[in-house]
């Protein structure tokens, strides 16, 4: 069973830049959640897809896209990025049809906005 | 929508002794509360978890107890241990946790001291 693979690990940005985060999810979850950890703080919900729509979005602006693909694996664009997006953006996967509700995540994409 | 809030933010205890984290919820719609441990530098893994139909589960050294009249529900770790030391974060979601949207804590930085 493969689990929850983000990529890339770290990157840095200048401010005003895009940037594109990805995610493959657990082999047989079909729905992805995106979350933003800031240092020291717990994962912030961002939105969560689930059959290649968006299937609930937190409180974050619409600079933040995302997208899911036939295979069920995500990405995350962040437009127009501030300072305060620095921020570890964690995936995770879990399935609707699952029983115990768990989402599994991954290592997580650690962001720095220069 | 949802807030938790979490106490203590840091908590250190001789291992063997107990630890116990709380956590409240705002949402009387909230059904499912998991509990997440994360290590430093890892990803979030869950420990245990409750639904509000349940008042306790246990599961080794680790219990959840789950108050919805008062909507708080607690962590308990007995006998720790050096390797409990990690960020533990609490959490709700009103659609039962297979969605995907949980609301976290900001989390409590437990200390096992051996």
């Amino acid at each position: 069973e493969t689990g929850v693979t983000q990529s890339p690990t770290h990157l840095i940005k200048t401010r005003g830049q895009q940037v594109t985060l990805r995610c493959s999810s657990q082999s047989g979850h079909n729905t992805v959640s995106w979350y933003q950890q800031a240092l020291g703080q717990g994962p912030q919900f961002i939105f969560q897809y689930y059959r290649e729509e968006e299937n609930g979005r937190g409180n974050f602006p619409p600079r933040f896209s995302g997208l899911q693909f036939p295979n069920y694996s995500s990405e995350l664009n962040v437009n127009a990025l501030e300072l305060d997006d620095s921020a570890l953006y964690l995936c995770a996967s879990s399935s609707l049809a699952g029983v115990t509700g768990e989402l599994f995540f991954g290592e997580g994409s650690r962001l720095t906005v220069l | 929508g949802e807030n938790v809030e979490q106490h203590p933010s840091t908590l250190s205890v001789q291992e063997g002794d107990s630890a116990v984290i709380k956590c409240t919820y705002s949402d009387s719609a909230s059904n499912y509360f998991p509990w997440y441990k994360q290590e430093l530098g890892k990803r979030p893994q869950l420990i245990i978890d409750i639904r509000s139909n349940v008042g306790e589960k246990k599961d080794q050294r680790i219990a959840v107890t789950l108050n919805k009249t008062a909507k708080h529900f607690s962590l308990h770790i007995t006998e720790t241990q050096p390797e409990d030391s990690a960020v533990y974060f609490c959490a709700g979601s009103d659609y039962g946790g297979s969605q995907g949207n949980l609301i976290f804590g900001k989390g409590t930085k437990l200390s096992v001291k051996p």
